[in-house]
């Protein structure tokens, strides 16, 4: 069954650096997400991504996040200078398209898949 | 802007016993609604979905839930508990257009008694 798959697994770095967590998302999944979830807290939505552009993002998101998809399999997530509080699991999720929205609208996502997560630690 | 309020933090259960996740939700169309379960240091896997039709939905491991509009809530419901199911449970919603953001409540964790 294919799955998302995440790297690393944990990622260890000091405030102020930059880091880049990766993500292959399920092969004709067209619509990438990621999320995070600080310890003990519920899982929050940062940016959603569709047709090479960032489609929705979140409060969290700004301008020290960003997202790239670089080629035809990664979806990466870089945070430019890592803060204490950005330490948590970060989840990359996919989904595919069903089809035409109603009215005309293009096509609207499926479930979300999610991977197993990267634990980024900030020191 | 949609919420999600899973009230129980902790769950006990006993093995064999029947169980009772609760959900509700705030949003002020008809959502897409979600379960997904979280295993010590995995990730998180679906349960089941519901989008439209039959309000009640089948899952994945034994796992029902049952959609009712007029209370806002989409209870998770399992028959009889097993060991294995021991996990976090997490009840999303999300809107039916776009490629939004799910909106997760803050979870159920649930414990099964030998």
């Amino acid at each position: 069954e294919p799955e998302v798959t995440q790297t690393p697994s944990h990622q260890v770095t000091q405030m102020g650096q930059e880091v880049i967590l990766r993500c292959v998302p399920i092969s004709n999944h067209l619509y990438f997400y990621w999320y995070r979830q600080i310890l003990g807290q519920k899982v929050e939505f940062l940016v959603s991504f569709y047709n090479n552009e960032i489609s929705e993002k979140s409060e969290i998101f700004d301008d020290q996040f960003s997202v790239e998809r670089p080629d035809g399999s990664n979806f990466t997530l870089k945070i430019r200078s890592t803060k204490l509080e950005d330490s948590a699991m970060y989840f990359c999720a996919s989904s595919e398209a069903l089809g035409s929205a109603a009215g005309g609208g293009g096509s609207v996502p499926d479930t979300q898949y999610f991977g197993p997560g990267t634990r980024l630690t900030v020191l | 802007a949609q919420s999600v309020t899973q009230p129980d933090i902790h769950i006990t259960v006993s093995e064999g016993a029947s169980l009772e996740l609760r959900c509700n939700y705030s949003y002020g169309a008809t959502p897409y609604l979600f379960w997904y379960v979280q295993s010590p240091g995995q990730g998180l896997q679906l349960l089941l979905k519901y989008f439209s039709g039959d309000t009640l939905v089948q899952g994945i491991k034994g796992f029902e839930a049952e959609f009712k509009r007029s209370q806002s809530s989409f209870n998770l419901r399992k028959p009889s508990v097993h060991w294995s199911d021991a996990a976090e449970y997490f009840c999303a919603v999300g809107r039916r257009r776009g490629a939004d953001g799910l909106t997760f409540g803050k979870g159920t964790h649930l414990i099964i008694q030998p």
